[in-house]
């Protein structure tokens, strides 16, 4: 089966750095996502990561470890903005959709 | 942004009452999604389509259909609507079927 852990909530202040956990269990695995979703809107595409590796895009980047089916998203310096619940996906076996985790809701504080 | 609309936006039905939703894109996207999203469970996928006329059920396509009849438009049909059917609906699309998916803004449905 598929499964996907997120820690469900997590706080921080501005300036900060912080990282988001996920791990996964899956077969066949063809890459992991991370979406951003602000309370009552569209979750808004961040990262896909396929290799092992930090990928960094901006205050945001997004780590990968296919051998130990974890990967992480690191904000840095926090902003209000970042105030959101970050989603992690990965590809069914099939390779037809995304299963998501349950997201962790980031809360930011001055 | 991927030009993605869903309409309508807020919906409060009563239960067994019939319920279609719909999706527009103007993006050409051969592959089109719905998905559900209720507190405690995430994004759950109910139908897919990869194709006009092309759709295959997700993970919790109980108690809804779908239909394709041109690449823009996707529908999601409640026959006879439920309060467990309650949630917001987001529908998404992508361009092949590994590609990255883009939502739509959501459909908060209500069912009394």
């Amino acid at each position: 089966g598929q499964n996907i852990d997120q820690p469900t909530e997590m706080t921080a202040t501005e300036g900060a750095i912080v990282q988001i956990n996920c791990t996964y269990q899956t077969s066949g695995f063809n890459g992991l996502f991370w979406y951003q979703q602000h309370a009552g809107e569209a979750p808004t595409f961040l990262s896909y990561n396929v290799l092992d590796g930090l990928e960094e895009k901006g205050r945001f980047s997004s780590f990968l470890s296919r051998s130990k089916g974890y990967s992480y998203l690191l904000l840095k310096e926090l902003q209000m903005k970042d105030s959101a619940s970050y989603l992690c996906a990965v590809w069914n076996q099939a390779g037809t959709a995304l299963i998501f985790g349950k997201g962790t809701t980031l809360s930011v504080s001055s | 942004d991927a030009g993605i609309t869903q309409s309508p936006r807020h919906k409060v039905t009563e239960t067994g009452t019939p319920v279609t939703l719909r999706c527009h894109q103007t993006e050409n996207h051969r592959y089109m999604y719905w998905y559900r999203q209720d507190p405690g469970h995430g994004l759950r996928l109910i139908h897919y389509s990869y194709g006009v006329k092309d759709t295959d059920k997700g993970e919790v396509s109980d108690g809804y259909s779908v239909s394709r009849s041109k690449t823009e438009d996707f529908l999601l049909t409640l026959e006879s609507a439920t309060s467990s059917q309650t949630s917001v609906y987001f529908c998404a699309i992508s361009e092949s079927t590994t590609d990255t998916q883009y939502f739509g803004p959501g459909t908060r449905l209500t069912v009394l």
